[in-house]
């Protein structure tokens, strides 16, 4: 089984829609983060998260927002998802930084296409 | 701040030819740095990393790569690539002054038969 599964794996939907993406893990991480990957723009970190009641915006926040509901779950939403919101939508997870340097284990993605 | 800068977006290679991916980095202070390989429809996997002592760092599937401090670089090679090498790369930088790891735009691996 996978230690980072993420759901939906893809999704259209359409401008002004609210859409949840979610993301589990069983590694047994604190640390949590979502990403969107852009064609030539790399990833570009979105929030992280370091524990339940530490939660903290990324370089692209605005237009997103998250929940951690547990250790084990960190959900990423749209509120009125826009066509420029169309990505791959990645989440992480790390070890504290003393023992990992931010070595980071990635879920498989979810295709958005906002129409 | 910190930054990294790939300096190739997409590299075609035939089979069993060498590669290099070039990767620079900046940042004022020490820095830890990962290669991560992403292959079609699927998520991020690390392909090596470097956190200190040797400067030369092997990693899966035969890739190394160097890091040098003086030049800020840490570029990947491998000495034969195969067909199923093709995917994206990824080079990665984190600082103990920033609390994120930042990533490059990545360089599109193609292995040509």
């Amino acid at each position: 089984d996978a230690d980072v599964t993420q759901t939906p794996r893809n999704r259209i939907t359409k401008t002004g829609k609210r859409i949840m993406l979610e993301c589990s893990q069983t590694k047994g991480h604190d640390r949590m983060y979502w990403y969107r990957q852009d064609p030539g723009l790399g990833l570009r970190l979105i929030y992280y998260s370091f524990d339940v009641k530490d939660i903290n915006k990324g370089e692209i926040s605005d237009g997103y927002s998250v929940s951690r509901q547990a250790q084990a779950k960190f959900s990423l939403s749209l509120e009125s998802a826009i066509p420029n919101q169309t990505a791959l939508y990645f989440c992480a997870t790390s070890e504290p930084l003393a023992t990992s340097y931010n070595e980071q284990f990635f879920g498989p993605g979810t295709r958005l296409t906002v129409l | 701040a910190q930054s990294v800068t790939q300096l190739d977006s997409q590299v075609p290679v035939f089979e069993e030819a060498p590669v290099e991916l070039r990767c620079n980095y900046s940042s004022s202070v020490s820095v830890y740095l990962f290669w991560y390989v992403q292959y079609p429809n699927q998520g991020l996997q690390l392909l090596l990393k470097y956190l200190s002592g040797s400067t030369l760092v092997k990693g899966i599937n035969g890739f190394e790569a160097e890091f040098n401090k003086s030049q800020t670089s840490f570029h990947l090679r491998k000495p034969s690539v195969h067909i199923s090498d093709t995917a994206e790369y990824f080079c990665a930088v984190f600082s103990g002054s920033a609390r994120q790891l930042t990533f490059g735009s990545g360089t599109q691996l193609t292995v040509l038969p």
